[in-house]
């Protein structure tokens, strides 16, 4: 079946670090999705990137759909960036997101 | 637009009890899914809509949980009978298109089972 590798699983960051969140699949995907997941447990959409260079203020996700990976960057960490990220993709027959285990990013001062 | 809503948010029951999840879409959306998340799995895919139809019924989870998609603004998940290792948060999620479209969760339901 589908499998997601993200990686690290853990990150800790001095605020005003840059950070790169890779995540890697073993089938070929249809769409992925970059997902903040809060202390409460609510997801929250950061990208919806089936391919390409996608920007969101200090996030930028890459999507290289023929070498089956994605990354997620943040640049110029801030405190409020920690929490869970999680990479979820769809495979071809479009049945559900695969999710990672996330990384779980700490920022501080 | 109101998003993906999901009620009740917290849920404890005992052993054996039946419990039933609700979720709303985002109006006008024609998939629906239902995720389960716990520490040592992760988020994994229980149930798949797609204009009211089951295309995905969760292979492993089949034999306690049902989900049922009553109409297109309305889906019930139900666990019969509950065990404690079903303690987990219960994610519901839409998107707009026909199979491979962005995703939008609502805030899930945080079971317990004692």
């Amino acid at each position: 079946g589908q499998q997601v590798q993200q990686s690290p699983a853990s990150l800790v960051l001095q605020e005003g670090e840059n950070a790169e969140l890779q995540c890697n699949f073993s089938t070929s995907l249809n769409s992925m999705q970059w997902f903040y997941q809060r202390p409460e447990g609510s997801l929250v959409s950061l990208f919806y990137n089936p391919s390409g260079t996608k920007q969101s203020g200090r996030l930028t996700s890459t999507t290289v759909i023929k070498e089956r990976r994605s990354s997620l960057h943040i640049s110029s960490s801030q405190i409020t960036d920690s929490g869970t990220y999680l990479c979820a993709m769809e495979g071809n027959y479009a049945q559900g997101l695969t999710f990672g285990l996330g990384t779980r990013v700490s920022v501080f001062p | 637009d109101a998003g993906v809503t999901q009620t009740p948010r917290h849920e404890v029951a005992e052993k054996g009890q039946t419990i039933i999840l609700k979720c709303e879409p985002v109006s006008g959306h024609n998939d629906l899914f239902w995720y389960r998340q716990t520490k040592i799995q992760g988020l994994e895919l229980l149930s798949y809509f797609r204009s009211k139809s089951l295309m995905e019924d969760g292979g492993a989870f089949k034999d306690r949980f049902k989900a049922e998609m009553l109409n297109s603004s309305f889906s019930t998940l139900k666990i019969q009978p509950t065990e404690p290792k079903d303690s987990a948060v219960y994610l519901c999620a839409s998107s707009g298109t026909g199979g491979g479209g962005e995703q939008y969760f609502g805030p899930g339901t945080r079971l317990t089972v004692l």
